[in-house]
């Protein structure tokens, strides 16, 4: 069980362009899923926390208006870059976390996405 | 403010134990996740500790020493395919976020 998909597993786009990131909880229903990006050797970077239902809450740093959260369903949030450039590429990760209601139950994460800009 | 620390590399040999540890410093604390990561993959789930003490789970066991703000991770009779990067993360027990360290990344030798 606590199975979570991303879509694409890779994808590599022009400069100025939008790309869509799917993460999926296939067997459980998450209320909370997170975004993390990581560059090459460096660990994970939490960007926003997802909420079904509600608005993304975005960490210090992180353009809300570039990187836009949609959590409409328990199973679904999706991740679009805007406007990407090459500076944003890196590995994101998703990751759901289950209804049990503890704030400390785990979150079991996506494969990743690779996004190349070029 | 929040960090948390554990070295970078570690080499080891296949059949032998190795310990891997992680420090933190945090106003609030809400317990501790260890995550394996293999190259280009998502971490997957090893272990949880929020209280002292040492929980084990077959060739893998973590302690965590809330006073001292201590963790190890200890992986016994290390296999190959163990090589891969672990992640310390700790619970901030006023967000619930988990804060990583920078990973310490395992080479297993023949």
């Amino acid at each position: 069980g606590a199975v979570v998909s991303q879509h694409p597993s890779w994808v590599i786009c022009k400069s100025g362009t939008s790309v869509k990131i799917e993460c999926r909880s296939l067997d459980f229903q998450a209320t909370t899923m997170f975004w993390y990006r990581q560059f090459p050797k460096q660990s994970l970077m939490l960007m926003a926390t997802s909420n079904e239902g509600s608005k993304a809450t975005y960490e210090q740093g992180v353009e809300k208006d570039k990187f836009l959260i949609n959590h409409a369903s328990l199973t679904l949030s999706t991740l679009t870059v805007t406007s990407a450039h090459p500076e944003d590429s890196s590995f994101y990760i998703c990751s759901a976390r289950g209804a049990s209601g503890s704030p400390t139950d785990t979150q079991y994460f996506g494969p990743g996405t690779r996004l190349t800009v070029l | 403010g929040q960090n948390i620390d554990q070295p970078t590399e570690m080499t080891a040999t296949e059949g032998a134990i190795v310990q891997i540890n992680c420090t933190y410093q945090t106003s609030g604390f809400n317990g501790l996740f260890w995550y394996q990561q293999h190259a280009g993959e998502a971490p997957t789930f090893l272990s949880y500790n929020v209280l002292d003490g040492l929980e084990e789970k077959g060739r893998f066991s973590s302690f965590l020493s809330r006073s001292k703000g201590y963790s190890y991770l200890l992986l016994k009779e290390l296999q190959m395919k163990d090589s891969a990067s672990y992640l310390c993360a700790m619970v901030n027990s006023g967000t619930y976020k988990y804060i990583f360290g920078t990973g310490t990344r395992l080479k297993v030798l023949a």
